[in-house]
């Protein structure tokens, strides 16, 4: 069974505060793909990033950045220095060998002026 | 230009009712989607279409009918509107199916009295 769980439901962090969203999977495919969407207050879901299974070098974008470990079955996504318009709820996903994307439940990031 | 619109962004309607949204995108893409999100924000897959053809049918009441009357356009139509049907209904779409890389419009929330 895949399986994708966030399980910090909330967080609520003050500006510039660095914050790290986790995201734990399960799978037994040995080829799968992580994602992380965010979905602003205005509601609609943003791609942010899309990492295969065989590729756990850390990306980094701007402020952004995920740690892919797989001996951990982990995809974490850290935020540095965060500002108000972070604030969102982020989903992490996964997609295995049956195609379908596997969400999780969520977290909700507040960061607070 | 919107690269996902769905129309309308509010429904409010009583229950028996019968109500349809529609979704557009202008990418081009070639498989679209229809995602429900519940109250908790969990993210559940309806329908996916791919040229029009349907490739994914979750378990989903047959009340729901989607439509699609050619790859720029995927529909959704509810028969017999319930109040658990409640929820922000996400049309999305990818250039291929499943890449896990999608593109979603604002979402419509619906209300059912």
């Amino acid at each position: 069974a895949q399986k994708v769980t966030q399980a910090q439901t909330e967080i609520s962090v003050v500006e510039k505060e660095d914050v790290t969203l986790d995201c734990v999977y399960e799978t037994r495919d040995t080829t799968y793909y992580l994602f992380w969407y965010k979905q602003p207050p205005s509601g609609e879901l943003v791609f942010l990033i899309r990492r295969n299974s065989f590729d756990e070098q850390n990306e980094i974008s701007g402020r952004y950045s995920w740690n892919f470990q797989k001996s951990t079955s982990s995809f974490n996504f850290t935020i540095t220095a965060s500002q108000v318009v972070d604030s969102a709820v982020y989903f992490c996903a996964l997609r295995g060998s049956n195609y379908q994307l596997i969400w999780g439940a969520g977290t909700k990031l507040i960061i607070k002026p | 230009d919107t690269a996902v619109s769905q129309t309308p962004k509010y429904l409010v309607t009583q229950m028996g009712n019968d109500k349809s949204i529609k979704c557009e995108q202008n990418l081009g893409h070639d498989t679209m989607y229809w995602y429900k999100q519940d109250s908790k924000k969990f993210l559940k897959i309806m329908f996916s279409y791919n040229n029009k053809e349907l490739i994914i049918n979750e378990t989903v009441p047959n009340r729901f009918s989607p439509k699609s009357p050619d790859k720029a356009h995927l529909n959704l139509h509810i028969n017999s509107l319930e109040l658990g049907d409640s929820a922000v209904y996400f049309c999305a779409s990818s250039q291929l199916p499943n890449t896990g890389e999608l593109f979603f419009g604002e979402g419509s929330r619906l209300t059912v009295l």
